[in-house]
């Protein structure tokens, strides 16, 4: 079945430095998703990409589509102690279905 | 409160016991997810129902694993003699899908531990 990798699994950063998790696929997405789970949390939608090369931006947050649209990126810029959490990427499956195959996560922690 | 709402936040249970969790989706909303997540892991997709139709079941989802949405609204998932391996975070999710777009809102899950 379909599958997607996500490195790093952990990143410990200094408040103020980048960060960037990455998701790879061996094929082709349709699109690819990023939710953000705090601890203890639940996952929160934070957006989708569809289109092939597409770069996304919300404030600190720049999410990207890769040309063959089998990566993505998730990169915050400066980091702050509110962006503690697991990043998961998702892509739903072919078909009418929009059940999601999520990444193993990328757990982000922010030293102040 | 208008998001996805779960009950209970936090079950224990004995093995061998039934559980039973309920979901309250988002009300316009006529897709309807379950996923279970495990410490470390993101959530692994069960089952979903578009309106009252189960349309898809994972194989995840043993015969001790039964979910239901008489009426198109909220959903149960029910699990007959529990396992330990059962432990986890049960996750509902609805959605309202428009052409390709489909956004899915996650509720804020059902801690079962299977003692």
């Amino acid at each position: 079945g379909q599958q997607v990798m996500q490195i790093p699994q952990y990143q410990h950063v200094q408040e103020g430095e980048d960060f960037t998790t990455y998701c790879n696929s061996s094929t082709t997405l349709s699109n690819i998703q990023w939710y953000k789970q705090r601890p203890g949390g639940h996952p929160v939608f934070l957006i989708q990409l569809v289109k092939s090369g597409e770069v996304k931006k919300q404030k600190r947050l720049t999410f990207q589509f890769g040309e063959a649209k089998k990566n993505s990126s998730l990169h915050i810029t400066a980091t702050q102690t509110t962006d503690v959490g697991t990043y998961f990427c998702a892509v739903s499956t072919s078909g009418n279905t929009g059940k999601l195959i999520f990444g193993q996560g990328t757990t982000l922690q922010v030293k102040p | 409160d208008t998001g996805v709402s779960q009950d209970p936040r936090h079950k224990i249970t004995k093995r061998g016991q039934n559980v039973t969790f309920r979901c309250d989706p988002i009300s316009e909303h006529n897709r309807l997810y379950w996923y279970r997540q495990t410490l470390g892991q993101g959530p692994e997709f069960l089952t979903y129902f578009q309106n009252e139709a189960q349309l898809e079941k994972s194989r995840l989802l043993s015969d001790r694993f039964s979910a239901e949405r008489p009426k198109g609204s909220f959903s149960t998932l029910e699990i007959q003699r529990t396992e330990q391996g059962d432990s986890a975070m049960y996750l509902c999710a609805s959605s309202f899908r428009r052409g390709l777009q489909e956004t899915q809102y996650f509720g804020p899950g059902t801690r079962l531990l299977v003692l």
